[in-house]
């Protein structure tokens, strides 16, 4: 079973408009965390917002938020005023046993989000 | 204060012939990891270091690819007698403790011909 769904391969935004990609998780793990990052073409990857399984607020950087709903198992990311800087792909990860687990990271495959003028 | 840097940033060369690659992480951070990336997928889990000891592998490291981080800093990826499917960006991060995240190098894409 796949551990991170990203089920939107495309998105659209108008800019200055919000948008919001959506992330859902599966792990049998009390502890986790959730993390977004984002890849331009020129292929680096930027991270840009992280949550634990344990924080009781929702993460917020800037204009990245995290909509965390950890019965529903989703970690939605919001982007708030998109910008044309912000046409990228983005993606969701996991690590599992955040207190002495696993280090690895596990993505999902990804949402390309293209920011219109 | 420099991020992670990796070498080369492609790399061309013929099915059969070895490669290695270089990643030298941000300075101080003593985990590095590796992972792999092909086209239209999520980056995979490629192997982990904590200072020079290797703590996790991925069995996607088949014995064609080994990785060693002699002296807790940089870090080296080979992969021999190069196959078509090796062809992918080879990401390398890093981080250390009391930090979530993974701080990523701008990758080494491999194309093997």
């Amino acid at each position: 079973a796949q551990k991170i769904t990203q089920t939107q391969p495309g998105m659209f935004v108008q800019e200055k408009e919000a948008v919001t990609l959506d992330c859902t998780y599966d792990t049998s793990d009390p502890s986790y965390g959730l993390f977004w990052y984002k890849q331009p073409s020129s292929g680096e990857m930027i991270f840009l917002i992280y949550q634990g399984s344990y924080d009781q607020q929702n993460a917020t950087e800037g204009r990245y938020s995290l909509n965390f709903q950890k019965a529903r198992k989703s970690a939605n990311l919001v982007i708030s005023a998109s910008q044309l800087g912000d046409s990228a792909m983005y993606f969701c990860a996991m690590r599992e046993g955040v207190q002495g687990g696993s280090e690895k990271l596990v993505f999902g495959k990804g949402t390309k989000l293209t920011v219109n003028p | 204060d420099t991020g992670v840097s990796q070498d080369p940033r492609h790399k061309i060369t013929k099915r059969g012939q070895n490669v290695t690659f270089r990643c030298d992480p941000i300075s101080e951070h003593n985990r590095l990891y590796w992972y792999r990336q092909t086209l239209g997928q999520g980056p995979e889990f490629l192997t982990y270091f904590q200072n020079e000891a290797q703590l996790e592998k991925s069995r996607l490291l088949s014995d064609r690819f080994s990785a060693e981080r002699p002296k807790g800093s940089f870090s080296t990826l080979e992969i021999q007698r190069t196959e078509q499917g090796d062809s992918a960006m080879y990401l390398c991060a890093s981080s250390t403790v009391g930090i979530n995240e993974q701080f990523f190098g701008p990758g080494t894409r491999l194309t093997v011909l």
